[in-house]
């Protein structure tokens, strides 16, 4: 069945430095993946998303890279800010229905000053 | 524009009993969709209504149900409730489809 594995599960940066969070997804008429910032106790803050007949995509200190033939995207965060400590979540359409969204478990990002 | 409403926003009920959550989308937005988060299974899709139908499904059983009305406003229903229920409970809206999802606050629900 779908599938979206994220990597890391925890992620220690400290401010200033650059973050990355790795999605593979497995089903193929996936076309749409969006990533999404949690903070305690509030749902899902949509951040960035992409659209599978685009690489890449760069929204000031974010920006996402998909790779549809290896299956992957991921996100990038630049210059990292306290404010950016959170749950970040990456999604993949299931098929080709951006309303059915399959998750990530989750990255647990701690941005230390 | 207001963002996705959800009430109410804290529930605890006992296990036998249904509950039933609301959700009020962006203004003009006509699909939503449900999501049931916990702590071990993570986001999972419930259903999604676009113009009062149910467009997709999730791997839920039949206590979990939903409907919309004409105004895009939606509710689910999950009857007979165990303490497996335990969770929070997204709705997102979107304008057409396909299309962004934006998520509410969630509905957090204890059962006893």
């Amino acid at each position: 069945g779908e599938n979206v594995e994220q990597h890391p599960s925890t992620l220690s940066v400290q401010e200033g430095d650059s973050a990355v969070i790795k999605c593979t997804y497995s089903d193929s008429a996936s076309n749409y993946f969006p990533w999404y910032k949690q903070e305690l106790g509030k749902g899902p803050q949509l951040i960035i998303d992409i659209r599978s007949n685009v690489g890449e995509k760069k929204d000031q200190r974010i920006a996402v890279t998909l790779n549809k033939t290896a299956k992957h995207f991921s996100l990038h965060i630049t210059e990292t800010q306290p404010e950016d400590s959170a749950v970040y979540f990456c999604a993949a359409s299931i098929g080709d229905s951006w309303g059915k969204l399959q998750f990530g478990a989750g990255t647990q990002v701690v941005v230390t000053p | 524009k207001a963002g996705v409403t959800q009430t109410p926003r804290y529930l605890i009920k006992t296990r036998g009993q249904q509950v039933t959550l609301s959700c009020s989308p962006i203004s003009g937005h006509r699909s939503v969709s449900w999501y049931q988060q916990t702590p071990g299974q993570g986001l999972q899709f419930l259903f999604e209504y676009f113009s009062e139908t149910q467009r997709n499904k999730g791997n839920f059983p039949g206590r979990f149900s939903g409907r919309q009305f004409s105004n895009s406003r939606s509710e689910m229903n999950v009857s007979t409730l165990e303490l497996g229920d335990s969770a929070l409970y997204l709705c997102a809206s979107s304008s057409t489809g396909p299309d962004t999802q934006y998520f509410g606050p969630g509905t957090r629900l204890t059962v006893l």
